[in-house]
């Protein structure tokens, strides 16, 4: 069963990176043609989604935070990262690592997720 | 403000049936595939249909999905009160080139 954890920095000061990390266990990152995602959740509000990258390293962001941010895999630890730059408060949120899915060109859903991590953006 | 729009609640009692709607354009549910999660209080989303209504693995058939133009409806019978969550519907948009989410609805099953 495929499973998904997240780790990294839980508090960081505006303007500063944030760096997470999502290791995959109980299946290859390198396997199939799924794609591999953020998404995070500001407490109390809805979903947004942040980027993916393929096994290839092929990536794609949201336009909204694209200049911001970047994924990355290691293919030989099974992971994949995130780097969000430039931080204010409005980036604290709970931030979810996932694979996705797809019948499609694009990205149709997203299974399983991880259990998510809060990044506080404080001085 | 999000792109899909749900209610905000909806609310039944323990086995009856429960809609929930997401309305979209035609740069989005209109032309795309739509999810469905469903994020039970201090957990993280889970998928319940996939392609409009195909339901994931290991979701009973109580849920199901469905798809008219530009809006989504989430189904849910014999509701039981583990079914009290907050719902997302989720799809790709053409024009902003991204995933969008609704704002989520929460179930409260009376």
């Amino acid at each position: 069963q495929l499973q998904l954890q997240e780790s990294g920095s839980r508090l960081v000061k505006p303007s500063q990176t944030l760096s997470l990390t999502c290791a995959v266990s109980g299946g290859s990152i390198s396997s199939g043609g799924s794609s591999w995602n953020w998404i995070r959740q500001p407490p109390g509000k809805g979903l947004e989604w942040i980027g993916y990258i393929y096994q290839s390293g092929s990536t794609y962001y949201n336009p909204s935070l694209k200049s911001r941010v970047t994924i990355s895999v290691d293919r030989s630890k099974n992971l994949f990262s995130l780097k969000l730059s430039s931080l204010t408060a409005a980036d604290t949120a709970v931030y979810y690592c996932a694979r996705g899915g797809s019948s499609s060109w694009y990205v149709g859903w997203f299974d399983p997720w991880g259990q998510g991590t809060l990044v506080t953006v404080s001085s | 403000q999000s792109v899909l729009t749900q209610p905000p609640s909806v609310s039944a009692a323990p086995g009856q049936k429960v809609t929930i709607s997401c309305s979209g354009s035609s740069s989005n549910i209109g032309n795309n595939y739509v999810s469905w999660y469903q994020q039970l209080p201090g957990t993280a989303p889970k998928l319940l249909i996939y392609d409009n209504y195909q339901r994931s693995s290991g979701i009973p058939d109580r849920f199901s999905g469905a798809k008219s133009g530009t809006s989504a409806t989430l189904g849910i019978t014999g509701l039981q009160t583990g079914d009290e969550a907050d719902y997302y519907c989720g799809t790709w948009d053409d024009r902003l080139s991204t995933v969008v989410f609704g704002g989520g609805t929460k179930l409260t099953v009376l």
